[in-house]
Formats: C-alpha cells, structure tokens, sequence
C-alpha cells in the first residue's frame, strides 16, 4: 500500500521560479489537503479539495494555487517562488466518512 | 472559524515520569478530535481520534486523552513516557458538520517533546 505520495521530496528554487508538487493517494479518498509546517507555528492550510474538480481556499493561500483534475491527485502550484514559502509541505488525504486523514512524507521546499 | 491551542510549546520529562499535553478548541458545535505524532525527520502519524462515544479514548502506544465538552479539551496523557517518545505532538479538529469549514482539519501549533533517559 503506497498511502499518500508527496513528489519531490526536496527542491531548492531561486525567488522567482515556479514548480509543482504532486500529491497522490491510492485510497479513493474524497478529500484531500495541503499544508505547511514552519517552526512554532504547526500545519497551516494552503488549500483543500472536497472532491474531483473542487478546490477551496485554507488559512494561508496566498501565492498558491491548486488542482484535482484526478481524484487521485491534488497538485499544489507556487507561480513566482518567494523565500517566505521555503517550508515543509505535507499533504494529507482522507475519505468522506469521520476518518482520520493520511499524511504524505512530505516535500522540503528551500527558496532562494 | 474554529482554532486549535496547544499552550505547552517545549516538555522536557525524565524516563518514566508522568505526561499530559494540554489541548484547547474553539468550535462550539459537534466535532471530530485527533492527537498526531511526528517523530524528528517523518510524516505525521495518528496517535488517537474521537469521534463519539466513551470520552476517554485509548491509542496507540500507551496514550490516552479525554474529552471534556464542557471545557472545549482533549489533553494528551501518558503515564510513564520513554525516550522513543521523543517527536513533536499535534492536536488536530475536525468540525462535525459536512460543508464549508466542516471540511478542514485544523492543527494546533505542536508540542514539542524531549524525553531523557
């Protein structure tokens, strides 16, 4: 069972650039979220998805944008890379039902 | 919107000794609680969930929290901690309704805890 699938794992970008990081679960799981984890403040949420061609706004969506085109795959986008979006990103998928959400290793983004 | 506090930042605890992580919500109406484990270097994984029921849930571990409505908690506790403990804790809610802010997980800012031998 591979669970839920961050790619890449690291990326270093220079301020500016843009990527894309890949989320996907192999559980048919409806809704699907992206976060950030920075020293002290916890997981913040960038973004969710409730379903296949839905996304919805979290806590700190600013300078991201996101996409399931798949339900399998939830993409988070970043344009014009800034240092203040050098963070850890995890995403985290769970099904409709009261379950608990399954996390992904995590993508450790640097921005330059 | 609901929010999430975890007022211990930093616990430093000997082997054996006693633990409780505090917990704090904000939602008022039905809600689904989680404590997760994030152990140096990994994902978050799931210590223990509520979603109904008996307010003393049982995880993994030997880790335990209660419920207690009518003071908006779910406290972490552990009776005699081991060094393997030592990760970062995560208190995490679920609103019980199905749209809007129903949706989200919300995270507290994490405990961090250091068990020495």
């Amino acid at each position: 069972n591979a669970g839920v699938t961050q790619t890449p794992k690291f990326r270093v970008l220079k301020t500016g650039q843009s990527m894309t990081l890949l989320c996907a679960q192999d559980m048919n799981h409806e809704y699907m979220y992206w976060y950030r984890q920075d020293p002290g403040m916890g997981l913040r949420l960038i973004h969710y998805s409730v379903g296949e061609g839905t996304t919805a706004k979290g806590e700190v969506p600013d300078g991201y944008n996101v996409s399931r085109l798949k339900k399998q795959n939830f993409l988070l986008g970043l344009e014009s890379a800034a240092p203040s979006q050098t963070s850890v990103y995890f995403c985290a998928s769970r099904t409709s039902m009261n379950t608990e959400a399954f996390f992904g290793q995590g993508t450790r983004l640097t921005v330059v | 919107a609901q929010s999430v506090s975890q007022h211990n930042h930093h616990v430093i605890l000997s082997e054996a000794a006693s633990l409780e992580l505090g917990c704090n919500y904000s939602y008022g109406g039905t809600v689904n609680l989680f404590w997760y484990v994030q152990y140096p270097g990994q994902h978050l994984q799931l210590l223990l969930k509520y979603f109904s029921g008996d307010p003393l849930v049982k995880g993994i571990k030997g880790f335990e929290a209660e419920f207690i409505k009518s003071k908006f908690s779910f406290n972490l506790r552990k009776p005699s901690v081991q060094w393997s403990d030592t990760a970062e804790y995560f208190c995490a809610v679920k609103s019980g309704i199905l749209t809007g802010g129903g949706n989200k997980l919300t995270f507290g800012t994490g405990t961090q805890l250091k068990v020495e031998l």
